[in-house]
């Protein structure tokens, strides 16, 4: 079943603990994106990659950390740092050969911070 | 500065009626533009993007590059349209600026 699994789908956490979302894609896509998405703010780029061990900050990085050491895999990490981090966080992946723009989403994973 | 502007939350018609979820971007360079689409409990998925001047689902949108707009349209609304539309402007890098989304809610 291709496609891009984010896991947990509902996710706890105390203040002040870090917690890590998983991420994973195979569909051989270079391209991996982290966004927030809050009610009424839409999506918001947090983090992407554009191949394996090279990331970028996107508009709302702060509090946020993420790795790219395999090309299927890109964890997002919400550190303690991150002042408002309960949210619904999507993953998506693009194949940068296509240059259509078009991304592919994961099902999202819901934080709450309690 | 690089911006989305969907100006309707809540876009709520009845089925066989016309619908028009409005978009406005704010861009310096040539812009690329997309609507996305959420359906009830699925992934957010593309609908269609101004490059390809395609209907996909009955949708049409045109880019109208003097008043920065690429409002969605549709002649006749079906219940299965009431979703969440978003539209997006790729600013380089494939990165996307999504606007805040606009819920359609097509009543029998």
């Amino acid at each position: 079943d291709g496609g891009i699994t984010q896991s947990p789908k509902y996710l706890f956490r105390k203040e002040g603990q870090n917690v890590t979302l998983s991420c994973e894609q195979n569909l051989n896509h270079d391209a991996m994106y982290w966004y927030r998405q809050d009610p009424g703010q839409g999506l918001r780029l947090i983090y992407y990659s554009q191949i394996v061990n090279d990331f970028q900050k996107g508009d709302i990085a702060e509090g946020y950390s993420v790795s790219r050491e395999k090309k299927e895999s890109f964890p997002l990490t919400v550190t303690s740092a991150q002042k408002n981090p309960t949210a619904f966080y999507l993953c998506a992946s693009r194949r940068t050969s296509a240059n259509t723009g078009e991304l592919f989403f994961g099902e999202g994973s819901r934080l709450t911070v309690l | 500065a690089q911006r989305v502007t969907q100006p309707e939350k809540l876009l709520s018609v009845f089925k066989g009626a016309p619908v028009e979820l409005k978009c406005n971007y704010s861009y310096s360079g040539s812009p690329e533009l997309f609507w996305y689409v959420q359906y009830s409990r699925q992934r957010l998925q593309l609908l269609l993007r101004h490059i390809s001047r395609e209907s996909i689902k009955g949708f049409t949108a045109d880019l109208n590059k003097g008043e920065t707009s690429f409002h969605l349209k549709k002649p006749f609304a079906q219940e299965e349209d009431s979703a969440m539309y978003y539209c997006a402007l790729n600013t380089g890098f494939q990165k996307l600026v999504f606007g805040t989304g606009t819920r359609l809610l097509v009543s029998p």
